[in-house]
């Protein structure tokens, strides 16, 4: 029962635009989630994250949005550099704190 | 801040011994650690949650006699990988959680394991 999905496996955007990564989830229970960024052979690296009583938080280049009605975030990126390009993963928790589980991640490949 | 480190980086060992990997938060004190394992292009799998002083708990079907996690201090996690088989070789990743403000709740990773059983 995969209850955090990317469903895009990838997705590839020009340098300078706009690169949007989807993610839905099943469990209403969840009320906080996080967006990390993950480099081959490292740790998950924390980019931003939001909470269920808000719908959009933003941090410098990078907003994410909260669509709970829909059970939907998005994370945009903008403008997309190329070394923005690695695998994205949101991953959701509930009970504030509890254990996170990820999505299957999306490999973002900014082109100059 | 909110640095985890974790050692070894990579190991290699033959197939019946045990491996003890260590999960460390540099900076802040973590009450609670988890520990996930990645496969090959598939997504991080929770196999415990460790909080300081107490038992781990794990998740459905991980064999808790078969990695064993000790959280002995609000800084250091270990998971020990006993009498390993090829099929434990994975990328084994710590994280600790942290609460900066009132209404956040972050878990920070460690640059993860390689664990090879040959």
């Amino acid at each position: 029962d995969q209850q955090v999905k990317q469903n895009s496996p990838s997705l590839s955007v020009q340098e300078g635009r706009i690169s949007i990564l989807n993610c839905d989830y099943t469990n209403s229970m969840f009320d906080y989630f996080l967006w990390y960024k993950k480099y081959p052979a490292e740790g998950p690296t924390f980019l931003i994250s939001i909470s269920s009583i808000k719908d959009k938080n933003e941090d410098g280049r990078f907003t994410v949005f909260l669509n709970k009605s829909a059970k939907h975030l998005s994370l945009h990126i903008v403008p997309s550099q190329p070394g923005d390009s690695t695998v994205y993963f949101c991953a959701a928790t509930y009970n504030q704190g509890g254990k996170l589980i990820f999505g299957q991640g999306t490999e973002l490949s900014v082109k100059p | 801040g909110a640095v985890v480190s974790q050692h070894p980086s990579r190991v290699i060992c033959k197939s019946g011994t045990s491996v003890k990997i260590e999960c460390r938060s540099l900076d802040f004190q973590a009450t609670t650690m988890f520990w996930y394992r990645q496969f090959p292009k598939q997504s991080l799998m929770l196999m415990a949650t460790s909080n300081e002083g107490s038992k781990a708990t794990y998740e459905q079907g991980v064999e808790k006699d078969k990695f064993l996690i000790n959280h002995a201090s609000l800084t250091l996690s270990t998971l020990t990988v006993t009498s390993a088989h090829p099929e434990d070789s994975s990328f084994y990743i710590c994280s600790a959680r942290t609460t900066t403000s009132p209404g956040t709740d972050t878990q920070y990773f460690g640059p993860g394991t390689r664990l090879t059983v040959l």
